[in-house]
């Protein structure tokens, strides 16, 4: 069983550029996540989905994009990156979204933008 | 606004006892977790408290008290593979995790 798997490892990008990042679970999760971490600062919460088919806004949602089209798969998407955007970025999954859900953690992407 | 609060950095020596403290303040509450996180690796879950008192698993115990917004993790018997950063996350009203900047624990000889 893999977990979480998020593709790619790392990626250094031009300003301007489009760039999706990969997330897939095999946990059968119903709760997906994405999140970004930067030095000094806690995770923050990009964008969610409760359940296949819908997608909520987190903390720090500009500038990004997602779909959940499965149950299995949550791509992120920088429409146009933008050198702030340089950050790492982890996907997560959780059975449900309710009180005592533990967040499960994909390796992490290092995105840098140039 | 939504706010937790935790040490930076903290140093302890292996084979001893560390405390790590965490105070918030959310817009609701939902439960404190904690996870741990080694350098150019992803969180994993620690532990998970919703009500005050104290949550013994093996070399780690969690507090919380929810009147004071505060919790706090302590380590003993600390190992060299306990160097790490560790994480206070609040699951809030809408059961959205606010994090914590994290703690990066040092472990000497």
């Amino acid at each position: 069983i893999a977990g979480i798997t998020q593709a790619p490892t790392s990626q250094i990008l031009a300003a301007g550029r489009r760039m999706t990042l990969r997330c897939t679970q095999d946990m059968r999760h119903n709760a997906m996540y994405w999140y970004r971490q930067d030095l000094g600062l806690g995770l923050r919460l990009i964008h969610y989905s409760n359940t296949a088919g819908t997608t909520g806004k987190g903390e720090v949602p500009d500038g990004y994009s997602v779909s959940r089209a499965n149950t299995d798969d949550f791509p992120l998407t920088l429409a146009s990156a933008v050198p702030s955007q340089t950050s790492v970025y982890f996907c997560a999954s959780s059975e449900g979204s309710g009180d005592n859900r533990e967040q499960f953690f994909g390796p992490g992407t290092r995105l840098t933008v140039l | 606004g939504q706010n937790i609060d935790q040490p930076t950095e903290m140093t302890a020596t292996e084979g001893a006892i560390v405390q790590i403290n965490c105070t918030y303040q959310t817009s609701g509450f939902n439960g404190l977790f904690w996870y741990q996180q080694h350098a150019g690796e992803a969180p994993t879950f620690l532990s998970y408290n919703v009500l005050d008192g104290l949550e013994e698993k093996g070399r780690f115990s969690s507090f919380l008290s929810r009147s004071k917004g505060y919790s706090y993790l302590l380590l003993k018997e600390l190992q060299m593979k306990d160097s790490a950063s560790y994480l206070c996350a609040v699951k809030d009203s809408n059961y959205q995790l606010i994090w914590g900047a994290g703690t990066k624990l040092i472990i000497k000889p």
